[in-house]
């Protein structure tokens, strides 16, 4: 049990699809992160929400919109996907004021586009 | 330009055999912290260990260790008598000290341990 929940955790949608990933963290952390991680690329930072607010946005498509409703919960909707968005997306939590703070990720959902 | 460079991307090694995994960073900021996170087949990254710029000392747990040498800008990390169970993608970060502790990643080092 890592602390970080993410469901589900393994997706497979069709381009015209729309989903969401669900992402809860029981840590008491207040930062939340998604990240993308494709086959031989690196981990790819999408959003940060800090104290429930989005702080970062890294030139992600349209089509992946985050929500924060909570500091516990964190989603990723996703609508009209492309083949090339398939990758395993992992959600990570961390405490923002404790600087160098360790991240803890979920285990991530296998997303396949077809 | 990358933050954190691990140049070797897989590494087979014969099990009992040692193994060290290069890491290299470039930070312009005095105060920061080097991370190595384990990402087992199961997927998620598990942590390992944190070291803060102002920290040199190696450490030692286990059969892990870490090498910290900021003459070189370099944490390298050594597993020792490597196991079939240590076989997964192991990733460097840095987290500068500024903003909200953004976590910058190597690609990663795929290590396969051969029984």
């Amino acid at each position: 049990e890592t602390g970080v929940t993410q469901t589900p955790r393994h997706l497979v949608m069709g381009m015209t699809n729309k989903k969401s990933l669900k992402c809860e963290q029981h840590l008491g952390h207040n930062a939340m992160y998604w990240y993308k991680q494709s086959a031989k690329k690196p981990l790819e930072l999408m959003f940060v929400y800090s104290l429930e607010e989005r702080v970062e946005n890294n030139s992600v498509p349209s089509r992946f919109s985050p929500e924060c409703p909570n500091s516990s919960h964190l989603f990723l909707h996703l609508h009209t996907l492309q083949p090339e968005d398939s990758a395993l997306y992992l959600c990570a939590s961390s405490q923002v004021l404790d600087r160098g703070g360790v991240y803890t990720f979920g285990s991530g959902t296998r997303l396949t586009v077809v | 330009a990358q933050k954190v460079t691990q140049a070797q991307t897989e590494i087979s090694v014969v099990e009992k055999e040692d193994v060290t995994l290069d890491c290299v960073y470039e930070t312009r900021d005095t105060t920061y912290y080097l991370f190595w996170y384990k990402q087992p087949p199961s997927g998620e990254l598990v942590f390992l260990i944190r070291r803060n710029s102002f920290d040199e000392q190696n450490e030692i747990s286990g059969r892990y260790s870490w090498n910290f040498q900021k003459s070189t800008s370099s944490f390298n990390f050594t597993i020792t008598a490597s196991q079939v169970v240590d076989s997964a993608v192991y990733f460097c970060a840095l987290s500068e000290g500024y903003g909200n502790n953004r976590l910058a990643f190597g690609k990663g080092n795929q290590v396969v341990v051969i029984p």
